[in-house]
């Protein structure tokens, strides 16, 4: 079963415009949440995290939101730009130390002119 | 720019045939994951371990797939006999201790004809 879930397979936005990339979850000992961005022929490269003591976390023009009641977290990119185009994994740890990460699906965003 | 190195980049075979991948991790990083991504599955965690031993390998199919640390230079993932249904891209990754800090390979793509 899929523990962590990108319903969303692909993305559209204009150039300028917020992006929104949503992520569900269903196991509740998940307490840390990463993002990671992949270009094609490369590996995924880490973007973002967040703690679950915090629902919260910018840098730059990116911020996750965490909800943990609703067990889904969401990445927001403002202004969105053309290099942003390339896939997003959400990612999850089930707590503090084991070193496992699963990944969603992904969302393949394509920020257009 | 320390990097996880990846070899082969793509490898194309014959059903039946062994197929061995090869990942060098980063100097000093601890734990070596190996991931597959498949459009229905996204990143799957295969295997991975910690100061070379294996911690988990739940994510593997046992009757045909192996994975190896020989030294702390070398990670190894093999698969005999290789199925069409293995055709994937294959990640390595890399980091120390904890979920932050994970560096991907470029991965191998594997086509099983």
């Amino acid at each position: 079963d899929q523990q962590v879930k990108q319903n969303s397979p692909s993305l559209s936005v204009q150039e300028g415009r917020i992006s929104i990339l949503n992520c569900d979850y269903t196991n509740s000992m998940f307490d840390y949440f990463l993002w990671y961005k992949k270009y094609p022929a490369e590996g995924p490269t880490f973007l973002i995290s967040i703690s679950s003591i915090k629902d919260k976390n910018e840098d730059g023009r990116f911020t996750v939101f965490l909800n943990k009641s609703a067990k889904h977290l969401s990445l927001h990119i403002v202004p969105s730009q053309p290099g942003d185009s390339a896939v997003y994994f959400c990612a999850a740890s089930a707590g503090w130390g084991t070193d496992k990460l699963i990944f969603g699906t992904g969302t393949r965003l394509q920020v257009f002119p | 720019d320390a990097r996880v190195t990846q070899t082969p980049r793509h490898k194309v075979t014959e059903m039946g045939q062994e197929v061995t991948m090869r990942c060098q991790p980063i100097l000093g990083h601890n734990t070596v994951f190996w991931y597959r991504q498949t459009m229905m599955q996204g990143l799957e965690l295969l295997a991975y371990f910690r100061n070379r031993a294996p911690l988990d390998d739940s994510g593997m199919p046992k009757d045909r797939f192996s994975a190896e640390m020989p030294d702390a230079t070398l990670a190894t993932l093999k698969i005999q006999p290789s199925e069409p249904r293995d055709s994937a891209v294959y990640f390595c990754a890399s980091g120390p201790t904890g979920v932050d800090g994970y560096t991907f390979g470029s991965g191998t793509r594997l086509t099983v004809v």
